[in-house]
């Protein structure tokens, strides 16, 4: 399970903070995702880099901004955020987007409470 | 659009019996993944199997086995003795060649009872 990790596990923040989520992969993966799991509602899918690139952004707003500095790394930088917002945030990583026979590999997630 | 269904929200069986989760979903492609992922209290999302759809053989992982149902669309998980440890959340998920993403269910939450 240390395949890939996230901190923090756990942010409270206001609507008016600028906080970071930072996930690390450790599986010599190209690819890595960020989707948001809310209470009863399918996981989704937020954005998807591909060997550094942004390949994928699926009309997130733009208060949430993602980073990814190299293949190991990605981060979702989170300001004037909504309480709608908070939710489970769930890294994942692959060996890289658009190989069909590929299969994710997630995180333990960050538990985000927008007051 | 694929969507994934998972009809059972909450999901409980004695420890050691057998339970069978339930997992339906639409495509009109032919050749596509399906996986059953574990979420445990802990929260990280662990790959429990995976099926092809071009294999007619259902794929089995220890005391994790899969019905996989091609023409009715249905992908159904059983679990086999269960244990303490299979408490979890239960995703179903489908990934279609030429579309990257994986399409989940809305999860089935199982517990064990002692």
């Amino acid at each position: 399970e240390t395949g890939v990790t996230q901190t923090p596990r756990h942010l409270v923040m206001g609507m008016t903070n600028k906080k970071s989520l930072k996930c690390e992969q450790h599986l010599g993966h190209n690819a890595m995702y960020w989707y948001k799991q809310s209470a009863k509602k399918p996981l989704e899918l937020m954005f998807v880099y591909n060997f550094k690139e942004q390949t994928e952004n699926n009309s997130v707003p733009s208060r949430f901004s993602p980073e990814c500095p190299n293949s190991s790394h990605l981060f979702l930088h989170l300001h004037t955020l909504q309480p709608e917002d908070s939710a489970l945030y769930l890294c994942a990583s692959s060996p890289q987007w658009a190989d069909f026979t590929d299969t994710q590999y997630f995180g333990p997630g960050t538990r985000l409470t927008v007051l | 659009a694929q969507t994934v269904t998972q009809s059972q929200p909450e999901m409980s069986v004695q420890e050691a019996e057998t339970v069978t989760l339930s997992c339906t979903y639409d495509t009109s492609e032919s050749d596509y993944y399906l996986f059953w992922y574990k979420q445990p209290p802990s929260r990280q999302m662990i790959l429990v199997i995976r099926q092809e759809a071009y294999k007619q053989q259902n794929a089995t992982e220890n005391r994790f086995s899969v019905n996989f149902q091609k023409a009715a669309k249905s992908f159904s998980l059983k679990i086999s003795d269960s244990q303490l440890g299979d408490a979890a959340m239960y995703f179903c998920a489908y990934k279609g060649r030429g579309n990257e993403k994986l399409t989940f269910g809305t999860g089935t939450r199982l517990t064990i009872i002692p």
